[in-house]
């Protein structure tokens, strides 16, 4: 069963777009819900992470969006660059406990 | 912040040989590990947990005998590939837990390692 939920599969988008990716949830015991960047041949590295009493979150040009009552979440890179091509995992966590990864998207920033 | 270091970064071994991939907590203590597998555009699939001075769980499906999992000290947990057969090629992520710190920054991720058995 796939606690997290992630859309879309792959993405391109233009230098200078918005790239938005999706996550959905069941658990609402969780409580942590960080998003991870991978590039070929690495692991994992966070990149952003909100927490559930809180709809929205920037640092820079990412962005996360909460939604509690959908049991939604989402990934915005603003201004998206080439360098940002990488796959990106949603997460969430119960503390303590394990991760649970979405299937990931591949983000492909042309330029 | 906190440093998971795993070693080797990369190991091409025989079929039938086995591998050990080690992964060390650098400035903190790590009182649970974890170790994930990846295939080639797939999300990081768990395991095992293993905690300091007990036998690790492994997750449905993965073969303990198969794939050893020691984590002897707070500081260092070891995976060792037994009899390794091309269909073992993937690449392994570790990753440890601070339980000083909460939420997603309790966890940190190795840099993983590529195994290819040929």
């Amino acid at each position: 069963q796939q606690q997290v939920k992630q859309s879309p599969q792959s993405l391109i988008v233009q230098k200078g777009g918005i790239s938005i990716i999706n996550c959905a949830y069941e658990n609402t015991a969780f409580d942590y819900f960080p998003w991870y960047q991978q590039f070929p041949g690495k692991g994992p590295a966070l990149l952003i992470a909100i927490r559930p009493d809180v709809s929205e979150k920037k640092e820079g040009r990412f962005t996360i969006s909460f939604n509690k009552s959908a049991k939604q979440f989402s990934l915005h890179i603003m201004d998206s660059q080439p360098g940002d091509s990488a796959t990106y995992f949603c997460a969430a966590i119960i503390t303590g406990n394990q991760f649970y990864f979405g299937t990931g998207t591949s983000l492909t920033v042309i330029p | 912040g906190a440093v998971v270091s795993q070693h080797p970064s990369r190991v091409i071994c025989k079929s039938g040989t086995s591998v050990k991939i080690e992964c060390r907590s650098l400035d903190f203590q790590a009182t649970t590990m974890f170790w994930y597998r990846q295939f080639p555009k797939q999300s990081l699939m768990l395991m095992a947990t293993s905690n300091e001075g007990s036998k690790a769980t492994y997750e449905q499906g993965v073969e303990k005998d198969k794939f050893l999992i020691n984590h002897a000290s707070l500081t260092l947990s070891t995976l060792t590939v037994t009899s390794a057969h091309p269909e073992d090629s993937s690449f392994y992520i570790c990753s440890a837990r601070d339980p000083n710190r909460r939420g997603h920054y309790g966890y940190t991720f190795g840099s993983g390692t590529r195994l290819t058995v040929v």
